[in-house]
């Protein structure tokens, strides 16, 4: 089983600034991994496919990039609706798996 | 567009089944993969299995021996079954669209379902 160990686990940061996630696979997973977002109550929601790829009206700010078992989601200039926890999922091989998620706190 | 409605029981004692069914709405049932996903209370996100409109499954070695998942392509939906429930079960369980062999991602997602397990 691929496991994707994510961090922060936990990020407090202001509005405007620069957010960095970043998820590291125990083995290389290529450009397999996928970007969510989730707030309270909710599903979660597709940010970015393949690694790099925005999704369907996803807000330019949110940003991914990465290859093999190094990958990066950013968020350019963090707004208070990105308050949420993000979890990076893999597709490569099966099970299939998830991080275990990073939540950002809005200061 | 496509939607997901899930529905099932949400109350369970322990050692039951639970049974959960997911439809799609809107959008092309086959062709695609559709997934079962859970999150227990507070925790991160754990994927369940997978079926496709053939009825071909894949599914988390650490339910596989519990879990039976089916389709039934005359209505669009696709069920999970999960027998000897314990409290370790109590979740959310979500379905949703994974996709096909070529962009395989999970881009639909239905509400979820908070599956209780309690005596």
């Amino acid at each position: 089983e691929i496991v994707l160990t994510q961090s922060p686990d936990f990020q407090s940061v202001t509005p405007k600034e620069k957010v960095t996630i970043t998820c590291r696979a125990s083995q290389s997973i290529g450009g397999n991994l996928h970007w969510f977002q989730q707030k309270p109550g909710q599903s979660p929601k597709l940010l970015v496919k393949y690694a790099s790829q925005s999704f369907s009206g996803v807000p330019s700010r949110f940003s991914g990039s990465g290859s093999g078992t190094d990958f990066t989601l950013t968020i350019s200039s963090l707004e208070t609706e990105d308050a949420a926890t993000y979890y990076c999922h893999q597709s490569k091989s099966l099970p299939y798996t998830f991080g275990q998620g990073t939540k950002l706190e809005i200061k | 567009q496509v939607h997901l409605q899930q529905w099932g029981a949400g109350l369970l004692k322990p050692s039951e089944t639970l049974s959960l069914t997911c439809a799609v709405y809107g959008g092309s049932f086959t062709g695609y993969f559709w997934s079962w996903i859970r999150q227990a209370p507070g925790k991160g996100l754990e994927w369940i299995g997978e079926i496709d409109h053939a009825g071909s499954t894949n599914s988390n070695p650490s339910l596989k021996s519990r879990l039976t998942m089916s389709v039934d392509t005359s209505k669009n939906q696709i069920s999970l079954k999960l027998t000897s429930v314990t409290a370790a079960d109590t979740a959310v369980y979500y379905c949703a669209r994974e996709g096909t062999l070529t962009m395989y991602y999970m881009d639909v997602w239905g509400k979820g379902t908070t599956v209780t397990v309690s005596s």
